[in-house]
C-alpha cells in the first residue's frame, strides 16, 4: 500500500530563517506530487505541483521554492521566511488516473515568530 | 480559474439529525469530483472519487451524488455523530492533474 511521509510535524522558525519541509511517497512510482497550505482562518492552497523529476510547477508567487530530486521525494524551501508564512503545510500525491484519490501526508505545523 | 463553490460554509446540528451539504463546479471538462473528510490538525481523508453522472457512493451513514450536467454534489450524513464533526472539502479535477479545492463545508453536531 502507498504511504507518505513528511517531517517535521511541527515547526517553529524565526522571521528571516530558511525552511527545508521534507515529503517521501512508498508504494508507487512516479506520481504526481503536491505542496498544500492551509493558512489561519483559510481554505487548502496549492503551492507548487510536479509531474516528475525536476519538473516544478509554481501555482502562487511567493517567497518558496519545491524540488523533486528524486521520483518519490519533495522538498519545499525558503531562503528567508516571511511571518505569513506560517501555516499548515500538506504534500500529497495522486496516480491521474480518473478514479484515483489524492492522499495527504501527515502535515507540517509551521509557526513563524 | 475554476470556482469550486462549497455550501453552507458551517453548519451545527444535533447528534441524530441528518445532513447535507452542496459543491458547486463546472460543468463543462469533467474529469473526477473528490470528497474528503478533514478534522483539525490532521490530514484530509479521502471519502469518494466520483466520476460519472449520476453516481452514488456510500460510505456507512454518508453518502454521495454526482450531477455532471449541471454541475453539483451532494453529501448526505445520516443520523449525525459528534464524531462526524470536521470540515468537508470537496474537490474538482477538470481533465489536470491538479484538483481544485472548494472552501469546505464545517460540520459539528451537538451532543
Amino acid at each position: 500500500s502507498q504511504t507518505i511521509h513528511q517531517w517535521p510535524a511541527t515547526l517553529v522558525q524565526p522571521v528571516g530563517s530558511p525552511l527545508s519541509l521534507e515529503c517521501t511517497v512508498e508504494g508507487t512510482s512516479n506520481p504526481n506530487l503536491y505542496w498544500y497550505r492551509q493558512a489561519a482562518g483559510r481554505g487548502l492552497q496549492l503551492l507548487f505541483y510536479s509531474v516528475g523529476i525536476g519538473q516544478i510547477s509554481s501555482e502562487v508567487p511567493q517567497n518558496l521554492s519545491a524540488s523533486r530530486p528524486q521520483d518519490r521525494q519533495f522538498i519545499l524551501s525558503s531562503k528567508k521566511l516571511l511571518l505569513s508564512d506560517s501555516g499548515f503545510y500538506l504534500c500529497a500525491w495522486l496516480s491521474g488516473g480518473s478514479t484515483d484519490t489524492q492522499y495527504f501526508g501527515p502535515g507540517t505545523r509551521l509557526t513563524v515568530l | 480559474i475554476l470556482n469550486v463553490e462549497q455550501s453552507p460554509q458551517s453548519l451545527h446540528v444535533q447528534e441524530g439529525d441528518s445532513t447535507n451539504f452542496t459543491c458547486s463546479f463546472p460543468s463543462s471538462n469533467f474529469y473526477a469530483l473528490h470528497w474528503y473528510r478533514w478534522e483539525t490538525a490532521k490530514s484530509p481523508e479521502a471519502l469518494f472519487v466520483m466520476t460519472l453522472n449520476g453516481d452514488e457512493k456510500k460510505k456507512g451513514r454518508i453518502s454521495a451524488t454526482l450531477n455532471t450536467k449541471e454541475g453539483y454534489s451532494y453529501l448526505y450524513i445520516k443520523g449525525s455523530q459528534p464524531e462526524d464533526s470536521a470540515t468537508y472539502l470537496c474537490a474538482f479535477r477538470g481533465g489536470s492533474y491538479i484538483p481544485t479545492f472548494g472552501r469546505g463545508t464545517s460540520l459539528i453536531v451537538h451532543p
